[in-house]
């Protein structure tokens, strides 16, 4: 069974540029989530899906990151426009209970 | 104060030592810990689960101390291959996890 998977692996862009990361869950899994590592810091959560739904996104930094998860299967997280502090690796998770939470491979997005 | 902490270490031991790692949680109310295990530029993979009566798979053991607030794991007869970060996790009533900032072993030869 394929695992969680993310696109880009890596992504370099300038500050004020958008960038959408994608996130392609285990199939069959309601739950999905993302978190995010900045350097020196621990992974932090950002947001949870039920399916379509936004379940949680009491940790989205602030207006300039947008997620959506359209016919609940795969997830974007789009961050426009991108600044310098947004650099770290993005993680994206999926599950059917919420307490096995199986994780993608991240990428990773330096801003410069 | 952080919600879950760790010494962040590193550990350097030798194969076959045993390590312990800590680590504390500020809500009293959390009820599932996890540790999770993070090499180098990789994703994190659910190491155990941890129970209040301990659990124990192979060389490792995992303790929780409800009333200290405390998780602990145990790594009995280290291997090369036991070099990587271990993240203390606990999930919130949310569903979301929390994360320490993990403690780093390097076993040396």
């Amino acid at each position: 069974e394929a695992g969680v998977t993310q696109f880009p692996s890596h992504s370099v862009i300038e500050k004020g540029q958008t960038v959408t990361l994608r996130c392609d869950p285990i199939s069959g899994h309601d739950n999905l989530y993302w978190y995010r590592r900045v350097m020196g810091k621990e992974i932090k959560f950002l947001l949870h899906f039920v399916k379509e739904s936004k379940q949680d996104e009491s940790g989205m930094p602030n207006n300039r990151f947008l997620a959506e998860r359209t016919g609940g299967t795969y997830s974007t997280l789009k961050v426009q426009p991108a600044e310098l502090e947004d650099s770290g690796v993005y993680f994206c998770a999926s599950s059917q209970a919420p307490y096995e939470q199986y994780f993608g491979p991240g990428t990773r997005l330096t801003v410069t | 104060r952080k919600e879950v902490e760790q010494d962040p270490g590193p550990f350097n031991v030798p194969e076959g030592a045993t390590v312990a790692f800590n680590c504390t949680y500020s809500n009293s109310a959390s009820q599932s810990f996890f540790w999770y295990r993070q090499d180098c530029r990789k994703e994190p993979k659910l190491l155990m689960s941890v129970y209040s009566s301990g659990n124990e798979d192979g060389r490792f053991t995992a303790q929780l101390n409800r009333a200290s607030q405390y998780i602990s794991l145990l790594i009995r007869d280290s291997k090369l291959s036991d070099s990587a970060t271990y993240l203390c996790v606990v999930l919130s009533n949310t569903g979301k996890l929390i994360f320490g900032q993990g403690t780093t072993l390097q076993v040396k030869p």
